[in-house]
């Protein structure tokens, strides 16, 4: 069973500029989460897809964004982008809610780096 | 809005001993408990869970032990061992404004053989 991919594995962008981070869950998974890891923190909870629709998302402004596709994979996009928006960027996924309490399984994430 | 707290960034064990992680919470809304282990360069992976209903969970050498009363939970790793060594993380979900999972700030263990 493939595992969590997550594309590209690095990205450089420069301040102002957009980035568009790509995520393909599990087969069978419907939900879909991203998170920050800004370097020495914790992973921060971005946002949550299931079904293609957002069902929630963390304390980050508006610049931060995505969308879930019909084949349940996801794109994180950060408009505007500034220094301190880089971080890994973490995908996982898990089988939906109604089957209650799943783990979440995660991609190796992208490196965003912001010159 | 620190939810949930890992107030140790580093633990150091000799190999064959106990490694215990703690992790404390704050909010009483969370039902649903998890450990991850990361490699450096690799996402986190699922190591074990408990579900606020129970008390204590284990899976090889690995037991986590949940008391609700004083919003704290441990994982115990015995015996530890080289290969263990990698940054945990403590995770809680519940429905707290819609549900989500908040995950600590992570505490590094080194193994030393």
């Amino acid at each position: 069973e493939a595992g969590v991919t997550q594309s590209p594995t690095h990205l450089i962008k420069t301040r102002g500029q957009q980035a568009t981070l790509r995520c393909s869950p599990i087969s069978g998974h419907t939900s879909v989460y991203w998170y920050q890891q800004a370097l020495g923190l914790g992973l921060q909870f971005l946002l949550w897809y299931d079904e293609g629709e957002e069902r929630n998302r963390g304390n980050f402004p508006p610049r931060f964004s995505g969308r879930q596709f019909p084949n349940y994979s996801s794109e994180l996009n950060v408009n505007a982008l500034e220094l301190e928006d880089s971080a890994l960027y973490l995908c996982a996924s898990s089988l939906d809610l109604g089957t209650a309490n799943q783990p979440q399984h995660f991609g190796d994430g992208t490196r965003l780096s912001i010159l | 809005d620190q939810q949930v707290k890992q107030n140790s960034p580093s633990l150091s064990v000799q190999e064959g001993r106990i490694s215990i992680l703690n992790c404390d919470y704050t909010n009483s809304m969370f039902d649903y408990f998890l450990w991850y282990k990361k490699y450096p360069a690799e996402g986190p992976t699922f190591l074990i869970s408990i579900s606020s209903i129970k008390d204590k969970n284990e899976d090889g050498r690995f037991t986590v032990f949940l008391n609700k009363s004083a919003k704290h939970l441990s994982l115990h790793i015995v015996p530890s061992q080289p290969g263990d060594s990698a940054v945990y993380f403590c995770a809680a979900s519940g429905y707290t404004g819609g549900f989500k999972t908040i995950f600590g700030a992570g505490t590094r263990l080194f193994v030393k053989a």
